[in-house]
């Protein structure tokens, strides 16, 4: 099940189970939006992008869907193994001139 | 190579010393970033540099110097931090500068900082 913690909203999904994890994002002018994983102790790890021209886009166990109606962005991973365990971030980047802003992010924890 | 190198990997420091990040990438990106994580929070950007100018400043303290010596090469220079500057500091790098152009970024594994 999802919970949301004091610092971290956690999902716990059983080994072998799709999980989906989801993200409300700010500017409705946003045109690009990154999934990235971080594992603990190393730095964030590209998993899959789509721009906003597309509403699905699908990469190896990973699948992005993207709403613009409703802002809100999600990743699926079909068949969650004990490796996919981290945090789970998406970012979000208004065209022009801006870098990515970064979601407050959601742990994955994978119960073997 | 597909690296984003950062040295060194854990940092204590006191609050009057100077001390210095670095950051490496040969993949040819023009862009290199620093951005600050605290524990459970996302990555929140201190400075951009494009094409070897500094391109954002995200009203970072003057604590905090940023230095792009060349386009493979990112420093920040450390020099009476406080206590509440610990966190894990982390460099990435993209293809271009900005925006959508920009792509996607290369995280380092980052520098842990303990400042006493």
């Amino acid at each position: 099940g999802e919970s949301v913690g004091l610092h971290l909203p956690t999902l716990s999904v059983q080994e072998g189970d799709n999980s989906i994890i989801n993200c409300a994002y700010s500017n409705s002018a946003s045109d690009y939006f990154i999934w990235y994983k971080q594992e603990s102790g190393k730095g964030p790890q590209f998993i899959i992008d789509i721009r906003s021209n597309m509403d699905k886009r699908q990469g190896q166990r990973v699948t992005v869907l993207l709403n613009k109606t409703v802002k809100h962005l999600s990743l699926q991973i079909a068949a969650t193994q004990p490796g996919d365990s981290a945090v789970y971030f998406c970012a979000e980047n208004i065209s022009g001139n801006t870098p990515l802003v970064f979601g407050k992010g959601t742990r994955l924890s994978v119960i073997a | 190579d597909t690296e984003v190198t950062q040295t060194p990997k854990h940092l204590v420091m006191g609050m009057t010393n100077k001390k210095s990040l670095k950051c490496e990438q040969h993949m040819g990106h023009r862009a290199m970033y620093w951005y600050k994580q605290k524990a459970k929070k996302p990555p929140e950007l201190m400075f951009v540099y494009s094409y070897e100018k500094l391109s954002i400043n995200e009203s970072v303290p003057s604590r905090f110097s940023p230095e792009c010596p060349n386009s493979s090469l990112l420093n920040l220079h450390l020099h009476a931090l406080q206590p509440e500057d610990s966190a894990l500091y982390l460099c990435a790098s993209s293809l271009r500068g900005g925006g959508i152009l920009a792509g996607e970024l290369f995280f380092g594994e980052g520098s842990r900082l303990t400042v006493l």
